[in-house]
């Protein structure tokens, strides 16, 4: 009964290849997003959706492409993977009418690319 | 959004009473402070969060200065599983383009 569950955990990759990451929640939350961390340990956001819509979009490379197919998910499609898009993915989700900022995160999904 | 300082370390015996400090001195009105925690290898994890009074749930306690300039998050009874890294966030509730930015936080170890 996993609250937000990405995958796949781990990922191995060549440069220059396309991969996705999934990530779905049951919480019935209807705010979606991606945080990365990187090996400094910085975790920055990336993206969010609200209800399929796309409501945050940071300084992030046109290689990245989120979609939203309903508001349980969000995925995280990368086209011509690089060596610095090697890091930890962390999905999380929020209920927006709370207006708390309390997020639920994933527990994450390791990208190493080659 | 408020910026927050925080030591980058700190460590406490197992048992005894995690004390983490915050300072939010630029802090407004409408700011909360969010407390977040990360263990290693795992997503961050809500702890809790407060506007001026002192709050406590299952967790961990926080209290808010009187002039909301800083804050303490309490654990009350560290164990080892609590060693990680704990965020402190300053943040004015929003709709759905509010999101929360991660500084470096402060890593606690509990040493047996």
């Amino acid at each position: 009964d996993t609250a937000v569950s990405q995958t796949p955990k781990y990922l191995v990759t060549q440069m220059g290849n396309d991969k996705s990451i999934k990530c779905e929640q049951n919480l019935g939350h209807d705010t979606m997003y991606w945080y990365k961390q990187d090996s400094k340990k910085f975790l920055k956001i990336m993206f969010s959706y609200n209800n399929k819509e796309l409501i945050i979009n940071e300084t992030v490379p046109n290689r990245f492409s989120p979609k939203s197919p309903d508001k349980a998910h969000l995925n995280l499609h990368i086209n011509s993977l690089e060596l610095g898009d090697s890091a930890v993915y962390f999905c999380a989700s929020r209920l927006t009418e709370s207006g708390a900022n309390v997020l639920t995160f994933g527990a994450g999904s390791r990208l190493t690319v080659l | 959004d408020a910026k927050t300082t925080q030591p980058p370390s700190m460590d406490c015996a197992e048992g005894r009473a995690a004390n983490l400090p915050c300072n939010h001195s630029t802090i407004s009105g409408n700011e909360y402070v969010y407390w977040y925690r990360q263990i290693h290898s795992q997503g961050p994890q809500y702890i809790i969060h407060g506007l001026k009074n002192n709050e406590t749930n299952e967790m961990a306690s926080l209290i808010i200065t009187e002039d909301r300039k800083s804050s303490t998050l309490i654990l009350p009874h560290a164990t080892l599983r609590d060693t990680a890294v704990y965020y402190c966030i300053v943040r004015a509730i929003f709709g759905a383009n509010s999101k929360l930015t991660f500084g470096k936080g402060i890593t606690l170890s509990v040493r047996p």
